[in-house]
């Protein structure tokens, strides 16, 4: 079956420290990956996304995702976290169908 | 560019009414829409799948008949839930995809629903 997990139900880290949010799936076929990020009051907004080609894919807002198929994951990181960051992220999986399976998510909060 | 919005943001309906909820893509033309439905602290569940023109596709266990979806125009997709119970209450989310492409949603900002 068709799964994403995001261990990490929620993560606290410090203003400018790095960050790295886990993604691992469970799919048939090579997988479409995206993660999105939802702040109160406004809709998903994809972050980035991985179709094909170089497995380390560049962002908006300094964010960059690694596939790992051997690992089955696609975790999310930025080398300095800035206190708008603190927001809840998806993960997804989808086809070229445009079905997308989310995890769980993960909420930021982010320390001063 | 590709905003997608959403009427309610948020809507408060006493149990046995219907409450509709528009989806509309401001600036492109959605040929497919999706509908999602989230609850507190969880992840986004797919409800259908709205295309324009046709019937909607319905994911195993929504109940067609309690969430009606009509996608009449390029732009615009709603979601009737008829006779809301308390279980309805939940936050609603529609997204929409920008032509033939549909590797790429763009999301509303959701409606709250709350039925008393």
């Amino acid at each position: 079956a068709q799964s994403v997990t995001q261990p990490d139900i929620h993560i606290t880290v410090s203003e400018g420290a790095s960050l790295e949010l886990r993604c691992n799936y469970s799919y048939g076929a090579t997988p479409y990956l995206f993660w999105y990020v939802q702040s109160p009051g406004q809709g998903l907004q994809l972050l980035l996304k991985y179709f094909s080609g170089d497995t380390l894919v560049q962002g908006i807002k300094g964010f960059e995702a690694e596939f790992k198929r051997s690992q089955s994951s696609f975790n999310l990181r930025k080398p300095s976290v800035h206190w708008s960051d603190a927001a809840e992220y998806f993960c997804a999986v989808g086809n070229q169908g445009g079905k997308l399976i989310f995890g769980q998510g993960t909420e930021l909060s982010v320390k001063p | 560019g590709a905003v997608v919005s959403q009427h309610p943001s948020r809507v408060i309906c006493k149990s046995g009414t219907s409450v509709k909820i528009e989806c509309r893509s401001l600036d492109f033309q959605a040929t497919t829409m999706f509908w999602y439905r989230q609850f507190p602290k969880k992840s986004l569940m797919l409800m259908a799948t709205s295309n324009e023109g046709s019937k909607a596709t319905y994911e195993q266990g929504v109940e067609k008949d309690k969430f009606l979806i009509n996608h009449a125009s390029l732009t615009l997709s709603t979601l009737t839930v008829t006779s809301a119970h308390p279980e309805d209450s939940s936050f609603y989310i529609c997204s929409a995809v920008a032509g033939v492409r549909t590797d790429t949603q763009y999301f509303g900002p959701g409606t709250r629903l709350t039925v008393l």
